[in-house]
């Protein structure tokens, strides 16, 4: 079994629609990221959490320690939200190298 | 622009030879992760450095080799290249424990 499981692994929205990804993980943790990668390969940094809620434009990114569980809101969808969104957790630990889901594919159409 | 340059951008190359892929961190930032993407394994760690003694060790090969410099500039050699070692590799910096900032990544292909 993965350390950090994600659903779903593809996801086709219209424009305008509320999505949410969800991210698991069975591993002790000091923080867990939401991650972009685009078509052309690179990856920007979202969030990253220890707990609560965070949110920036439409995107709201929630975490449950207790439940181990993570989830990744977009609201008013947009087809330029298109793009491969993968959740990150860093080990406890000094070196807190980062375990990857396997990513969302999310295509929004207009 | 994250700050993290890696250079070069592409790299092809056949099977056996050895490559060099460069990662400059941001400015003060001591710490330096590789990664590595390729389509069946997703995203995977390599190793880290921090101010130039490498710190952890993931799912790296042994014909893979990195190394951070005085100037925090850090190196990955991979030598007697394989297809199968064609990816996506990222270096990542970090100012704090957990943050991490990524590089634009250098894409290896191997034929």
């Amino acid at each position: 079994k993965n350390e950090v499981e994600q659903s779903p692994q593809n996801l086709t929205a219209q424009e305008g629609e509320f999505i949410t990804i969800n991210c698991s993980y069975s591993v002790g943790i000091s923080a867990l990221h939401w991650l972009q990668q685009h078509p052309g390969g690179g990856i920007v940094s979202l969030f990253m959490l220890s707990s609560g809620k965070k949110k920036h434009g439409r995107l709201i990114a929630t975490i449950n320690i207790q439940e181990k569980h993570s989830s990744l809101h977009i609201t008013a969808s947009h087809p330029r939200d298109s793009a491969v969104y993968i959740c990150a957790v860093n080990h406890l630990g000094a070196a807190r190298q980062l375990t990857f889901g396997s990513g969302t594919q999310l295509t929004v159409l207009p | 622009d994250s700050g993290v340059t890696q250079t070069p951008k592409h790299l092809i190359t056949a099977t056996g030879q050895r490559v060099t892929l460069r990662c400059s961190p941001r400015s003060g930032d001591l710490s330096v992760y590789w990664y590595q993407q390729s389509l069946d394994q997703g995203l995977q760690f390599l190793i880290q450095y921090y101010n130039g003694e490498e710190r952890a060790k993931g799912n790296i090969l042994e014909r893979f080799s990195a190394q951070q410099f005085p100037d925090l500039h850090s190196e990955l050699n991979l030598s007697s290249l394989e297809l199968g070692d064609s990816a996506l590799y990222f270096c990542a910096s970090s100012p704090t424990h957990n943050e991490q900032f990524f590089g634009p990544g250098t894409r290896l292909t191997v034929l």
